[in-house]
């Protein structure tokens, strides 16, 4: 089956430094999702990558999407506290409904 | 309120007891979707649920779980006979267009 996998699996950041996390599918996908949870929180979506070398920025974050669509990063540029949390990518199913979840990477950082 | 709601958020139970999981989709949606997610892991489909019908159930544990949507009411996550290992966190989903929105989750600990 699919499989997600995501590096490194814990991120530990000065505060204003950057830092790069890591998606690869096991198959191609036809988009990759981010989301976002707090500690005791829900995931919260935050983008869908559907084009193949699709780069897309949300203030400090920078999410590419691979060419062979499989790989996927997210790049935070001045980490800052509010960035604390669990950062998951996730990719469609081939019946598009079910996400493939990877294990996250979870980011701490030191002020 | 349009989002997805969930109750209870926090849910003990002795082991043996049965746990119910309660959630109401995004106003105007008939689809639910309910993933699992173990301490420091991703989370896992359980299954797929639209009013009266199960579309895919592929991630449910074959014995103890049970999943419905009935016509009137939210969809009910129903766990029988609970074991310490089905101790998490089980989230509840609506697909508006891209990506999932999620509830607050339910904590389930198993005493």
């Amino acid at each position: 089956g699919q499989q997600v996998m995501q590096i490194p699996q814990y991120q530990h950041v000065q505060e204003g430094e950057d830092f790069t996390t890591y998606c690869n599918s096991s198959t191609t996908l036809s988009n990759i999702q981010w989301y976002k949870q707090r500690p005791g929180g829900h995931p919260v979506f935050l983008i869908q990558l559907v084009k193949s070398g699709e780069v897309k920025k949300q203030k400090r974050l920078t999410f590419q999407f691979g060419e062979a669509k499989k790989n996927s990063s997210l790049h935070i540029t001045a980490t800052q506290t509010t960035d604390v949390g669990t950062y998951f990518c996730a990719g469609p199913s081939q019946n598009d409904y079910k996400l493939s979840f990877g294990a996250g990477t979870t980011v701490t950082v030191r002020a | 309120n349009a989002g997805v709601m969930q109750n209870p958020r926090h849910l003990v139970r002795r082991r043996g007891q049965e746990a119910r999981l309660r959630c109401s989709p995004m106003k105007g949606h008939s689809h639910v979707y309910w993933y699992r997610q173990l301490p420091e892991e991703g989370l896992k489909f359980m299954v797929y649920l639209q009013k009266e019908n199960i579309i895919d159930e592929s991630g449910m544990p074959k014995e103890r779980f049970s999943a419905e949507f009935p016509k009137e009411g939210p969809s009910i996550l129903r766990i029988q006979q609970v074991v310490r290992g089905d101790s998490a966190a089980y989230f509840c989903a609506s697909s508006p267009g891209h990506g999932y929105t999620f509830g607050s989750g339910t904590r389930l600990t198993v005493v």
